[in-house]
């Protein structure tokens, strides 16, 4: 198994709803990160697992709230979104989260709506 | 710190044309480069990687590309243009940050591919 699997690949979401977005790899993979597209833009960096820890968060509001369940697994919570918040979350992973030269594998993404 | 520029938003082929999407890049060493491929709706795809084996560098789908030290480049070509090829394309390179690797994008460049 080579790919990452995102879940759902479309959400749409009232501004007062709690959503979750899941991840799941089962490539060994011991990082794993969410990135936010919006249109036309490229991916920017949210938060980095690694080893199942939270490694990395980049300044994100705390309306978004990652989990990382086991190994394989990743979530995403969402809570009390803005309509702002909307774009496609692209999950990735890669076999570590330092120095390595073999890319992430990226996931088809949730396309976000928050209404 | 490491980070690449794309040259050109949107680049316009001929079907069987030329393909070249320029990529620079900034880093005080060595960095590991990337180019990712995006089509309509869809995750990231990786075409091809830089890791210091070897200077040119052969992807998926016909594309390849030239790490030029000198020029600090990593142009992305492909001899023929297909329809198929009209996509968003991606050069990365990863940015050591905390102990921790980020993949970061350039802005992107879209390929359109007419008849």
């Amino acid at each position: 198994d080579t790919e990452v699997t995102q879940t759902p690949k479309h959400l749409v979401m009232g501004m007062t709803n709690k959503k979750s977005l899941k991840c799941e790899q089962h490539m060994g993979h011991r990082a794993m990160y969410w990135y936010k597209q919006k249109a036309k833009k490229p991916p920017e960096l949210m938060f980095v697992y690694s080893y199942e820890k939270l490694s990395i968060n980049e300044s994100v509001p705390s309306r978004f709230s990652p989990e990382c369940p086991n190994s394989s697994l990743l979530n995403l919570h969402l809570h009390a979104l803005q309509p702002e918040d909307s774009a496609l979350y692209l999950c990735a992973s890669s076999q570590e989260a330092w120095g390595t030269p073999y890319g992430y594998t990226f996931g088809s993404g949730t396309r976000l709506t928050v209404v | 710190a490491q980070s690449v520029t794309q040259l050109g938003s949107h680049v316009s082929v001929s079907e069987g044309a030329l393909v070249l999407l320029r990529c620079n890049y900034s880093s005080s060493v060595p960095p590991y480069l990337f180019w990712y491929v995006q089509y309509p709706n869809q995750g990231l795809q990786l075409l091809l990687k830089y890791t210091s084996a070897a200077t040119l560098v052969k992807g998926i789908n016909g594309f390849e590309a030239e790490f030029k030290k000198s020029e600090t480049s990593f142009h992305l070509t492909k001899p023929s243009a297909h329809m198929s090829d009209a996509a968003e394309y991606f050069c990365a390179v990863t940015r050591l940050s905390g102990g921790y690797n980020k993949l970061i994008f350039g802005a992107g460049t879209r390929l359109a591919v007419h008849p």
